[in-house]
């Protein structure tokens, strides 16, 4: 599988802002997986949205996905100190089975 | 509801140490991953089954690295002769069926190699 690569690597900001991310992939997808990674509760599922999706709402989260420039984001709104974790996207190619492949990942700061 | 839970929670090995880290993942699921994080990193792919099977084990960093699943249920992935460049949280993670669904994750093992 390939590894999307997550930016900014780093994003600080204070609650009630919204915080984007973005993640880049290089070869054609089946899905792609937002996960998120705290200390409290280790590496949890946010999302998946499919290939021919093109936008996908889960609570106060929003991922896009532009399959034309193999790009998606991840958008969290009105932010909250808990949300403070590092962000992991993993795009899933065509295959029998999916292994995950993680970049280093956004690590977001809110801010109280 | 029971999740994957991982087994032990720490371990601190002294260097050449052989180490055996459980797994057990949320019932049902047929498939079942685990992952290599260092510190700072992303999660590295190790080895992947499908039921009892062990359908890929590319990632397996040597061949002191070794895992298994015998029922298709619980898994252990041994290292023997430990060194300090295996110290990393070892993730394990099972889904319904692996076909690019999305994977449930354990709390982790920290091994720490000195």
């Amino acid at each position: 599988s390939q590894q999307g690569e997550e930016d900014p690597q780093a994003l600080s900001i204070q609650e009630g802002e919204n915080a984007t991310m973005n993640c880049s992939y290089k070869t054609s997808i089946n899905n792609l997986q937002w996960y998120r990674q705290n200390s409290g509760r280790g590496l949890v599922h946010l999302i998946l949205i499919r290939s021919n999706e093109r936008e996908k709402h889960s609570g106060r989260l929003r991922v896009t996905l532009d399959t034309s420039k193999k790009s998606s984001s991840l958008l969290i709104t009105a932010s909250r100190a808990a949300d403070t974790a590092s962000y992991f996207c993993a795009p899933i190619e065509d295959s029998g089975y999916s292994t995950l492949t993680f970049g280093k990942g956004t690590m977001l700061l809110v801010s109280p | 509801g029971a999740g994957v839970s991982q087994s032990p929670r720490y371990k601190v090995a002294k260097r050449g140490q052989d180490v055996a880290l459980r797994c057990d993942p949320i019932s049902g699921h047929v498939s079942l991953f685990w992952y290599q994080q260092a510190l700072g990193q992303g999660p590295e792919f190790l080895t992947y089954f499908q039921n009892e099977a062990q359908l890929d084990k590319s990632g397996l960093p040597s061949d002191r690295f070794f895992a298994e699943r015998p029922e298709g249920s619980v898994s252990t992935l041994k290292i023997q002769r430990t060194q300090q460049e295996d110290s990393a949280v070892y993730l394990c993670a099972s889904s319904l069926d692996g076909r690019a669904s999305e994977q449930f994750f354990g709390p982790g093992t920290r091994l720490t190699v000195l």
